[in-house]
């Protein structure tokens, strides 16, 4: 099966930058999603790596390593409308099924 | 607007009852997934269909049933409704190839009295 690891809570000021890890464990890898989820709404796609390194959309960049089966989103110049959770996703396992994580939950504070 | 639409926005029935949940992809998707998201858990999957086909399952349980029609609109049934089901339900639809993308619809809220 997967598996994802990722932080339950990170709390950050406006402005700043901050990172929210995601391990993950599956069989047959093809890549690393990230979603945003605002507290009531539907989740939106953020990122999807399939390669080894950095990729960068605006204020956002999500970044992976396939050896250490690791990845992170990075969020700069946090808003407050940034608040929200995080969802790290793989699809694995010979299906088209994704695995989400449990979820980051980001604070932006003043 | 993610262009997914899924009706009803919120749905309250009693326990042992049955409902449907309807959704629509986004124009020229044929996939189309659904999830459970509990209060104090993540987005579980429950089924995907494919261009009328279902193509994954996840922890779906037998009481949940879905299919998807020939215009690829796809509806989740619920039955024996109980207490635990009250959930978020989320459709989401992606292009053939790309199940990493999913665009989500806004969601059923359903409370289970």
């Amino acid at each position: 099966g997967q598996s994802l690891e990722q932080p339950s809570e990170v709390t950050a000021v406006e402005g700043a930058i901050v990172q929210i890890n995601c391990t993950y464990q599956t069989s047959g890898f093809y890549g690393l999603s990230w979603y945003q989820q605002h507290d009531g709404g539907a989740p939106t796609f953020l990122s999807y790596n399939a390669l080894d390194g950095l990729e960068e959309t605006g204020r956002f960049s999500s970044f992976l390593s396939r050896s250490d089966s690791y990845g992170y989103l990075l969020l700069q110049e946090l808003q407050m409308k940034d608040s929200a959770s995080y969802f790290c996703a793989v699809r694995g396992g010979g299906g088209n099924k994704l695995t989400f994580g449990t979820g980051t939950q980001l604070k932006v504070e003043l | 607007d993610s262009g997914v639409t899924q009706t009803p926005k919120h749905l309250i029935t009693a326990t042992g009852q049955r409902v449907t949940l309807r959704c629509s992809p986004r124009s020229g998707d044929l996939s189309v997934y659904w999830y459970q998201q509990s209060l104090d858990q993540g987005l579980q999957f429950l089924i995907q269909y494919y261009n009328g086909e279902e193509r994954a399952k996840g922890n779906i349980l037998e009481r949940f049933s879905a299919q998807q029609f020939p215009d690829l609109h796809s509806e989740l049934n619920l039955s024996s409704l109980e207490l635990g089901d009250s959930a978020l339900y989320f459709c989401a639809s992606s292009v053939a190839g790309l199940p990493e993308t999913q665009y989500f619809g806004p969601g059923t809220r359903l409370l289970v009295l």
